[in-house]
């Protein structure tokens, strides 16, 4: 069974602090992956994919993928109380999402 | 908004009715994807199309469920002799290949309840 994992928090960071999540997956022919937000009743809407080793910075967004270690992770610098939202991990090979992970930032 | 558009938004329906939802992807997109999504947890994939051809379905998915995308533009998934289990939000995705790239843009999503 090929799985996306995700802490399901609920992860609460102070506004201007980095807020760090992460996903792990199981298969390791795993190329593309994604991170997604989701407001509370709303849809997912794609912040970021990365397919290579290291880092990818895009504004306040950080992702970072680890094919060895299997792990991919998103930081978000100087959180904002918008900020506060379910963060999705995705993988494309399988289209699996993770579970999501609840993230508060408090003003 | 992405530009994919979902209707009904809201369907209210009786266990043992059909109910059919209708997905207009991004116009130049050729991929679509059916997602289910119940509260606390992520997308679970259903199905998705590359221009009118159903290319993957899940196992997990009932014979209840077919989608269908005659004409490679909108889609429509069909829900027979619904349960109350099947109550959740259906999302639908849209793509385009060849760009490298894959992201998914996500309609609004319906969200259907079985009573």
């Amino acid at each position: 069974q090929k799985e996306v994992e995700q802490n399901s928090g609920p992860l609460s960071v102070p506004e201007g602090a980095i807020a760090s999540l992460n996903c792990t997956y199981s298969d390791r022919g795993s190329q593309s992956f994604f991170w997604y937000r989701q407001y509370s009743g709303k849809s997912p809407e794609l912040i970021m994919f990365i397919y290579s080793n290291g880092d990818k910075e895009d504004g306040r967004f950080t992702a970072q993928l680890n094919k060895a270690s299997q792990y991919v992770s998103l930081l978000i610098r100087d959180s904002q109380p918008s900020d506060s939202a379910t963060y999705l991990c995705a993988v494309k090979n399988d289209m699996r999402f993770g579970a999501g992970t609840r993230l508060t930032v408090k003003p | 908004d992405t530009g994919v558009s979902q209707d009904p938004r809201h369907k209210i329906t009786k266990r043992g009715q059909n109910v059919t939802f209708r997905c207009d992807p991004i116009s130049e997109h050729n991929r679509l994807y059916w997602y289910r999504q119940t509260l606390g947890q992520g997308p679970e994939f259903l199905t998705y199309f590359q221009n009118e051809a159903q290319l993957e379905k899940s196992r997990l998915l009932s014979d209840r469920f077919s989608a269908e995308r005659p004409k490679g533009s909108f889609s429509t998934l069909e829900i027979q002799r619904t349960e109350q289990g099947d109550s959740a939000m259906y999302l639908c995705a849209s793509s385009l290949t060849g760009t490298g790239t894959y992201e998914q843009y996500f309609g609004p999503g319906t969200r259907l309840t079985v009573t």
